[in-house]
């Protein structure tokens, strides 16, 4: 199994402010993952962190908004930018070791607060 | 939306007792995973069952699978204290590698 960890683990922040959170595994992975969970809500898939590429956004995430780097196999970030009251959610990485039918490991998440 | 549902969206228990949640999805699947969460924290993963499987234990836990349906449920016998937190279900489509998340269900067992 591969051990997740997240930096940092929460942040309270003025709007208009960016906040850029990072991911390690423990392990070299195949595929690393940015979901974002609303308050109240279920997880939704911001990226594909891909790995020496840009990464795959889904729809309604843009770069600009969510730059996300992935230099090598163990780490990752994401930048929350230009952030809004709306940005304050849970932000957890994801990572998958082997192929889409393996089990996915979450880190600890980052709680984000906006004022 | 490729999101699975969950029923309940909430279920409150007393210590002992079983606790049954579903999940119900939409399109073909590799696998269904199923989380908990505490509190809004990380999740924490509980078992995996794969779409050529049909059911699967764990400790206190028994997953079951129909993919004719397009449904899995979580049983957890013999509940405690400790199991008081939000499950989700989530699984990975076929030619994905994400996970698509159920809506959740938030579990109180209570002393």
């Amino acid at each position: 199994s591969a051990v997740i960890s997240q930096k940092p683990s929460r942040d309270i922040c003025q709007r208009g402010t960016s906040l850029t959170i990072q991911c390690q595994v423990d392990s070299q992975v195949t595929m690393m993952f940015w979901y974002r969970q609303q308050p109240g809500q279920s997880l939704t898939l911001i990226a594909t962190a891909n790995q020496g590429s840009e990464a795959t956004y889904e729809s309604g995430f843009v770069i600009d908004k969510f730059p996300i780097s992935r230099p090598n196999l163990t780490f990752s970030t994401l930048t929350v930018s230009n952030m809004s009251p709306e940005d304050s959610s849970i932000y957890l990485c994801s990572a998958l070791q082997g192929s889409s039918t393996d089990t996915q490991y979450f880190g600890p998440g980052t709680r984000l607060t906006v004022l | 939306s490729q999101q699975g549902e969950e029923d309940p969206q909430a279920l409150s228990i007393q210590e002992g007792e079983n606790a049954t949640m579903n999940c119900s999805y939409k399109t073909s699947i590799n696998n269904l995973q199923w989380y908990r969460q505490n509190s809004g924290r990380g999740l924490v993963h509980l078992i995996l069952i794969r779409s050529n499987e049909r059911e699967k234990h764990s400790g206190r836990l028994r997953v079951t699978l129909d993919t004719s349906k397009k449904s899995s449920s979580l049983l957890i016998t013999a509940s405690r204290a400790a199991d008081t937190a939000s499950y989700f279900c989530a699984t990975g489509g076929r030619g994905a590698n994400n996970l698509f998340f159920g809506t959740g269900t938030r579990l109180t067992v209570i002393p």
